[in-house]
């Protein structure tokens, strides 16, 4: 059974550029989100999606952005990156129905903004 | 909002020696708590949760309890071993989202 897979493992991008990230959530799953955890701290929550919707937004600017495709597929999207966006990304999925099982993460996207 | 308060690190142990990570949270309502581990250039895995007060969730022989009096959920273990070498996180699920400590990195020493 596979878990969460996220791709590209690695990224490297110029200051200024687009950058898409993908997520494919674990089997039987249907709600991703993403996280964004900076070198040496916790993640931090960027968004929810359910039902190809964003169900919950934490505090990050406009710039990020995302969709889900009806195979419960994700993509995070961020445009004008900034040095700052410098960081781990993080896949989550779950069955919303039975969130109290908690939330099954991916290995992540290491992005790096130069 | 909510938050978690994590015991600040590094922490290094010899092997074999008991283990307590402290963690405390704000939140509104009744959160149900976790602790993630991260090995080195890994993803977040879940370790153990609890889903109300006094619970107690265990794995792997590290166990936390969820204490609503004092907000609490501190991870222990009894004996450590080099393998339990990583950075851990604890945090809260509140309103469908998860709220992280700042982590602790562990290391046990042979």
């Amino acid at each position: 059974d596979a878990g969460v897979t996220q791709s590209p493992t690695h990224l490297i991008k110029t200051r200024g550029q687009q950058v898409t990230l993908r997520c494919s959530p674990k089997s039987g799953h249907d709600t991703v989100s993403w996280y964004q955890q900076a070198l040496g701290q916790g993640p931090q929550f960027i968004f929810q999606y359910y039902e190809e919707e964003e169900r919950q937004r934490g505090n990050f600017p406009d710039r990020f952005s995302g969709h889900q495709f009806p195979n419960y597929s994700s993509e995070l999207n961020v445009n004008a990156l900034l040095l700052g966006d410098s960081a781990l990304y993080l896949c989550a999925s779950s069955l919303l129905v039975l969130r109290e099982r908690g939330y099954t993460f991916g290995s992540g996207t290491r992005l790096t903004v130069v | 909002g909510d938050s978690v308060t994590q015991m600040e690190g590094p922490v290094t142990l010899s092997e074999e020696a008991f283990l307590t990570i402290n963690c405390t949270y704000t939140a509104t309502g009744y959160p149900s708590l976790f602790w993630y581990v991260q090995y080195p250039g890994e993803g977040l895995q879940l370790l153990l949760k609890a889903t109300k007060a006094d619970d107690k969730g265990s794995n792997k022989g590290f166990e936390a309890t969820y204490r609503k009096e004092t907000t609490s959920f501190h991870l222990e273990k009894g004996s450590v071993q080099v393998s339990d070498s990583a950075v851990y996180f604890c945090a809260l699920k509140g309103n469908e989202k998860l709220t992280f400590g700042t982590g602790t990195r562990l290391t046990i020493i042979p």
